[in-house]
């Protein structure tokens, strides 16, 4: 069984650009939910989604946006990046809303 | 305002040792708690958990104490080894709540000394 996947592992972007990232949810999960992890910091929920609905939001400005896909997987979409934005982004799925979420390995975001 | 706070930010114990990490919340609305280890260049892995309507759950080495009316909880590691080191993050869960959000601590990282 493939566990969570997350793509790309790094980048980089100037500030005012746009970013995605994607993350493959595990086989038989219909839930994906996005955290950001700044530096020394655990990470903060942005949002979730379950069966390609939004099922709530953290305290994220609406630059942070997200899809899920008929297949489960989902995309995190920064717009109008701020060097603030720079962090670990982590992806957990969990195989119903109430189940235990299990994590990707992340994508480290740099904003320059 | 941290609602789950993890006050060590490191803890260094000798292999063969017990590891206590802790972990309080604010929220008294919180009624499921998880423990996540993370090495680097992971995500964060499931450790253990236990509902509110308990104040104990172990598995292997593992134990996880819950004293509600202290809003504490605490991860027990026995017997502690090397690999067992890496940062330990509490996280709480509202479970009536419109989503399922987890709340993390800051964590703490665990030295395991051979």
């Amino acid at each position: 069984e493939t566990g969570v996947t997350q793509s790309p592992t790094h980048l980089i972007k100037t500030r005012g650009q746009q970013v995605t990232l994607r993350c493959s949810s595990q086989s038989g999960h219909n839930t994906v939910s996005w955290y950001q992890q700044a530096l020394g910091q655990g990470p903060q929920f942005i949002f979730q989604y379950y069966r390609e609905e939004e099922n709530g939001r953290g305290n994220f400005p609406p630059r942070f946006s997200g899809l899920q896909f008929p297949n489960y997987s989902s995309e995190l979409n920064v717009n109008a990046l701020e060097l603030d934005d720079s962090a670990l982004y982590l992806c957990a799925s969990s195989r119903s809303l109430t189940d235990t979420q299990y994590f990707g390995p992340g994508t480290r975001l740099t904003v320059l | 305002d941290q609602q789950v706070k993890q006050n060590s930010p490191s803890l260094s114990v000798q292999e063969g040792r017990i590891s206590i990490l802790n972990c309080d919340y604010t929220n008294s609305m919180f009624d499921y708690f998880l423990w996540y280890k993370k090495y680097p260049a992971e995500g964060p892995t499931f450790l253990i958990s236990i509902s509110s309507i308990k104040d104990k759950n172990e598995d292997g080495r593992f134990t996880v104490f819950l004293n509600k009316s202290a809003k504490h909880l605490s991860l027990h590691i026995v017997p502690s080894q090397p690999g067992d080191s890496a940062v330990y993050f509490c996280a709480a869960v509202r479970s009536g709540g419109s989503n399922y959000k987890l709340t993390f601590g800051k964590g703490t990282l665990l030295t395991v000394n051979p």
